[in-house]
């Protein structure tokens, strides 16, 4: 079955730098691209973007670029998304989700980013 | 790109059949049929109930429906059950090939 499974939840201070990881299982990981949404303490769902999936190409939605990075290693089904110079505003859980139609069918568990000092 | 306008809360008895509101432009709903909406219960990720305006994924029960008339999206569930009380985000693909969220819909099973 398909199944996406997010890294753990981390606590940074101001400043530094997390990556997050999505496992894919259950299908081949270059079939579908793989998305990214972030949703803060008791807001709701902001995209951030996408990663093709075939070429690793990223794309970033408004408020993203610069200090969020997409990638991927295929060799482990597994994409990744970095954030650099963390800021306490950057506190939430992050998602990843599968997307074979504009539309995201399997959705990561979500890694809580804390961001503290 | 402005997220997509949806109430900040609906509610229901059980039984009853309620209608969410997704408010768009032409640059996203009204001129694409690429809408989707997602269920989040609290500390769960989210579960798409229904992709392309109106298509059901695998697996989620036909008391979803999905419509869209001009730049509105709409969700109405059927036959309100009290597990349906959740969050309710509707999304759009736009003309400047990104996607947006509306802001979310607190559904109240009384």
């Amino acid at each position: 079955q398909v199944q996406l499974v997010q890294s753990g939840s981390e606590l940074k201070k101001p400043g530094a730098s997390v990556k997050v990881s999505c496992k894919a299982s259950g299908y081949s990981i270059t079939t579908y691209a793989m998305n990214w949404v972030r949703q803060a303490p008791g807001q709701g769902l902001e995209w951030m973007g996408w990663i093709n999936t075939n070429t690793g190409n990223p794309t970033y939605a408004q408020g993203f670029t610069g200090r969020f990075v997409f990638s991927l290693d295929t060799s482990v089904s597994t994409a990744y998304l970095q954030i650099s110079s963390l800021k306490a505003e950057d506190t939430a859980v992050y998602y990843c989700a599968r997307d074979p139609f504009y539309g995201f069918d399997y959705w990561g568990q979500g890694t809580l980013v804390t961001v503290s000092s | 790109q402005s997220a997509l306008t949806q109430p900040a809360s609906v509610s229901g008895s059980p039984g009853q059949s309620i209608t969410i509101s997704c408010t768009g432009t032409s640059s996203d709903i009204g001129g694409y049929n690429h809408v989707s909406w997602y269920q989040q219960h609290p500390g769960k990720a989210p579960q798409l109930m229904i992709y392309d305006v109106s298509k059901w994924p695998s697996g989620v029960s036909n008391r979803f429906s999905g419509s869209k008339s001009g730049n509105t999206a709409s969700l109405t569930i059927s036959g309100l059950q009290a597990e349906d009380e959740a969050d309710y985000y509707c999304s759009s693909y736009t003309s400047s090939s990104t996607l947006v969220f509306g802001g979310g819909t607190k559904l109240t099973v009384l």
